[in-house]
């Protein structure tokens, strides 16, 4: 079953602009990761936060989480055509023999 | 990067057929595989974690004697779509983990698109 729902479901924005997707996940975690998927491809993993922490950064990419509300929020700043892709949260639930639960997914479209 | 591949990228066969699909960890080791089933714009729903030299462990409601999963070695397994329905068309992503250490994170690869007539 799926543990986190993200929204949007879908983010239509212009090149440059930042693009703002929330996960949000039901049980206690051990970690929660950020994934991104190309239309009909794999999926690239883009950032890794663990629940001892509030806020990562990785080059345009900045991830935040609160443990309190159960909700995680990923950022991408100045966007770019490239940046269109679906996005999708990722957790470990705390004691699970370190399984992926995904979220139901951000379709991003990036304008040029 | 560690890197995982997988064959054939894409399959159609005719209902009734068995599919093998494979993935491999090309340049890591890994125990612990995972296989992923993903129907059109949906997410990705975990089938099954193939675990070398034992048992797959599927999830609530995938039938293990459908889905026939080997990991005969630390860098290949195998997930066997049998019999297959036209219901069973979908994206099949695995995954790999990398063997031992505190690694958390697991590697994807490309998907096999599977049609099923």
């Amino acid at each position: 079953s799926q543990q986190g729902e993200e929204d949007p479901q879908a983010l239509s924005i212009q090149e440059g602009e930042n693009a703002t997707m929330n996960c949000s996940y039901k049980t206690s975690i051990n970690n929660l990761q950020w994934y991104r998927q190309n239309s009909g491809r794999g999926l690239v993993h883009l950032i890794l936060i663990r629940s001892n922490e509030r806020e990562k950064h990785s080059g345009r990419l900045r991830v935040t989480l609160d443990t309190s509300k159960k909700s995680s929020s990923l950022l991408i700043t100045a966007s770019r055509a490239a940046d269109t892709a679906s996005y999708f949260c990722a957790t470990v639930l705390r004691g699970s023999a370190r399984q992926l639960t995904f979220g139901s997914g951000t379709q991003l479209t990036v304008l040029p | 990067g560690a890197v995982v591949s997988q064959h054939p990228s894409w399959v159609i066969c005719k209902s009734g057929t068995s599919v093998k699909i494979e993935c491999r960890s090309l340049d890591f080791q890994a125990t612990t595989m995972f296989w992923y089933r993903q129907f059109p714009k949906q997410s990705l729903m975990l089938m099954a974690t193939s675990n070398e030299g034992s048992k797959a462990t599927y999830e609530q409601g995938v039938e293990k004697d459908k889905f026939l999963i080997n990991h005969a070695s630390l860098t290949l397994s195998t997930l066997t779509v049998t019999s297959a329905h036209p219901e069973d068309s979908s994206f099949y992503i695995c995954s790999a983990r990398v063997s031992g250490g505190i690694q958390e994170t697991q590697y994807f690869g490309p998907g096999t698109r599977l049609l099923v007539l």
